[in-house]
Parts: structure tokens; sequence; C-alpha cells
């Protein structure tokens, strides 16, 4: 089964920007989506289709995917920020979704 | 307002049934991509089931033969059928709507509690 590798944290100082990185094996032919999760809450899409940003999610948002490798970028981080990030693909077909592992982001 | 909520969630012995519903508000289901998502406590996000507007299902191989996803068009209304139930089902499940060319999850419920056990 395919499977999406995060690293499992991710810690950036307040105002630099936070790199959260997707590993799968030829995840640059799917599109990349990643959702932000904070503590008791739904997760929230805040990239999707690699590089486009939802209404509503703030600019300092944006993605890319290429290769092996789907980044999330989180510039001029706020304490906001802080929250579980999960990758996800999806191929081409109806059942093709899969998350990532997750990755927790904290703004010392 | 343009919503998802989520109810029927609960405690269930093993091997035993439950059925979610999800009730949308602001658009109707039957044109929408739906799917089921769960969290197991502590644990990350895992995709259950799919419905496309042209009435295609699927699952994932952990549920699959056990899950059955439908829709009420009258009610607005998506549901999973649960049987069969096992201690690793127990999670938070999600209903949400698929879009950006159904590749992703655009609206997502508050989530229900399923706990499987004896």
């Amino acid at each position: 089964s395919y499977e999406l590798t995060q690293p499992p944290s991710v810690s950036v100082s307040p105002g630099q920007t936070a790199y959260i990185t997707c590993a799968g094996h030829r995840l640059g032919d799917k599109y990349a989506s990643w959702y932000q999760q904070k503590p008791g809450q739904s997760p929230v899409l805040v990239i999707y289709q690699d590089n486009k940003r939802p209404s509503g999610i703030p600019e300092r948002f944006s993605g890319s995917n290429s290769g092996n490798t789907a980044t999330l970028s989180i510039s001029g981080t706020q304490g906001m920020d802080e929250a579980d990030y999960y990758c996800q693909a999806w191929g081409s077909r109806n059942g093709d979704y899969v998350f990532g592992t997750g990755t927790k982001v904290t703004v010392l | 307002e343009v919503q998802l909520v989520e109810s029927g969630g609960g405690l269930v012995q093993p091997g035993g049934s439950l059925r979610l519903s999800c009730a949308a508000s602001g658009f109707t289901v039957n044109s929408n991509y739906m799917t089921w998502v769960r969290q197991a406590p502590g644990k990350g996000l895992e995709w259950v089931s799919i419905v496309s507007s042209g009435n295609d299902t699927d699952y994932a191989e952990s549920v699959k033969g056990r899950f059955t996803i439908s829709r009420d068009n009258s009610k607005n209304t998506l549901y999973l059928q649960m049987n069969s139930l096992r201690a690793e089902d127990t999670a938070v499940y999600y209903c949400a709507r698929l879009s950006g060319g159904e590749t992703a999850m655009s609206l997502w419920g508050q989530g229900t509690l399923v706990t499987v056990s004896s």
C-alpha cells in the first residue's frame, strides 16, 4: 500500500519559515493537499492541488510538490500556527486517498 | 451556513453495529463527492470510504465488506453503516466534502466518537 512519511515534529521561531515535508514514491505524479488540525478540532484544508490556497487561508501558507516530496511552507510563523499538519495524496481514481503520518509544529 | 454535522457515535461491543449520520446544510450531498475519515485516539487521519456524485463507492481495505456508505437525498444526509465492529475501529469519525477536482477534503464535520469495547 502507498505510504506518506512526515517528520514527527518541526520547531520554528516566531516570524521564521517552517518547512514540513511529505515523502512518498513518485508523489509528484499525484496531487498533494495539506491539513491543519488543532487539539480537539476538526482538520482544516490549507493547501490543495499541490499549491492552491482555499479561500480564507493566509498567504503565508504555500505548497510545492515534485519528485518524491511535497512541502508545506509557513512563512512568518505565528503562535496560532501551532498545530498538527497532515499531507494527503490523491492519485487518479476513487478511493485513492492516503494521509501522511502527521507533523507537530511548535512555535518556540 | 455551509456545514456538516455528524451523529450516531457511541459505545458498542465487538461484533456489533452502528450507523453514523452526517447532515449537510448549505449544499446538496447528492451533487458532491462525500467521504468518511477516521482518527483513532492520539493517532493520525485514516481515509475510510467515498461516494461519488455518480454513486460509485469505494472503501479502505481495513473496512471493506464491513462498512457501507450511502446517502439519503431527501434528508440531505450521508451515512456510514458499520457492521462487525472491532476494537481497532475505535476512533473519531469525520464526514467531509471533497472539492478541488475531488482531490481534497474542503469541508469537515465536527466528528463523532465510536468506541468499540466490551
